[in-house]
């Protein structure tokens, strides 16, 4: 099964500073989708973006981006301009397109705001 | 666009009992999925349904955690006899098609198992 990594259980940020969390994964898969969620303390996960592996360029959604190096399997999402609202759980996934289309998810990064 | 609604939101019960979770996906979505969260881990899956027939539930632990999905609707996962190791949130998830690359969530059931 596919496996992915999330190497910082905590992070920390000034506001209106920018912050990157990590994310790297393994697969065998040539084709799959990967995704960065937020998990706020109300539990619903939102998505915040997403990537598609065969596309080279990286996803950008207004403040959030993400740094995709498929041959180095490393996914991580910057925070720019980070605002208190951006304070959450941050999950990383992996959607395989052969496997039941199932989501693989990290162990979190949860990360705080300071004002 | 109403979202995915679980209920209850907290669930606090004592080993052995028996516990129910129900789940109302995004109308229309076909796709649904039953996700258990413990403290500090991210979603396992535990069961996917497309309309009503189960396409993956390898990991759901058959001998006490059961669920249905009779009109192709709605979802309820039960739980019976309950562990203290089941303590965790519940989430419930929709997608429009087994494709669709975006999953919405529902807020999830907290279960403490005592």
């Amino acid at each position: 099964a596919q496996t992915v990594t999330q190497s910082q259980p905590e992070m920390s940020v000034q506001e209106a500073e920018t912050v990157t969390l990590s994310c790297t994964y393994d697969t065998s898969e040539s084709d799959y989708y990967l995704f960065w969620y937020k998990q706020p303390p109300s539990r619903q996960m939102i998505l915040v973006i997403r990537q598609e592996a065969y596309k080279q360029q990286n996803a950008t959604e207004n403040r959030f981006s993400v740094n995709f190096q498929k041959a180095a399997k490393s996914f991580s999402l910057k925070i720019s301009d980070s605002q208190l609202g951006d304070a959450a759980m941050y999950f990383c996934a992996y959607r395989s397109l052969i496997t039941g289309n199932q989501f693989y998810f990290g162990t979190g990064t949860s990360l705080t705001v300071i004002p | 666009e109403a979202g995915v609604a679980q209920s209850p939101r907290y669930k606090i019960i004592e080993k052995r009992q028996s516990v129910a979770f129900w789940c109302n996906p995004i109308s229309g979505h076909a796709t649904l999925y039953w996700y258990q969260q413990i403290l500090g881990q991210g979603p396992k899956l535990l069961i996917q349904f497309q309309n009503n027939g189960v396409v993956d539930d390898s990991q759901l632990p058959k001998d006490r955690f059961s669920a249905e999905r009779l009109k192709g609707v709605d979802s309820t996962l039960k739980i019976q006899p309950a562990k203290l190791e089941d303590s965790a949130v519940y989430l419930c998830a929709s997608s429009s098609r087994p494709t669709n690359e975006k999953l919405f969530f529902g807020s999830g059931t907290q279960l403490s198992v005592l």
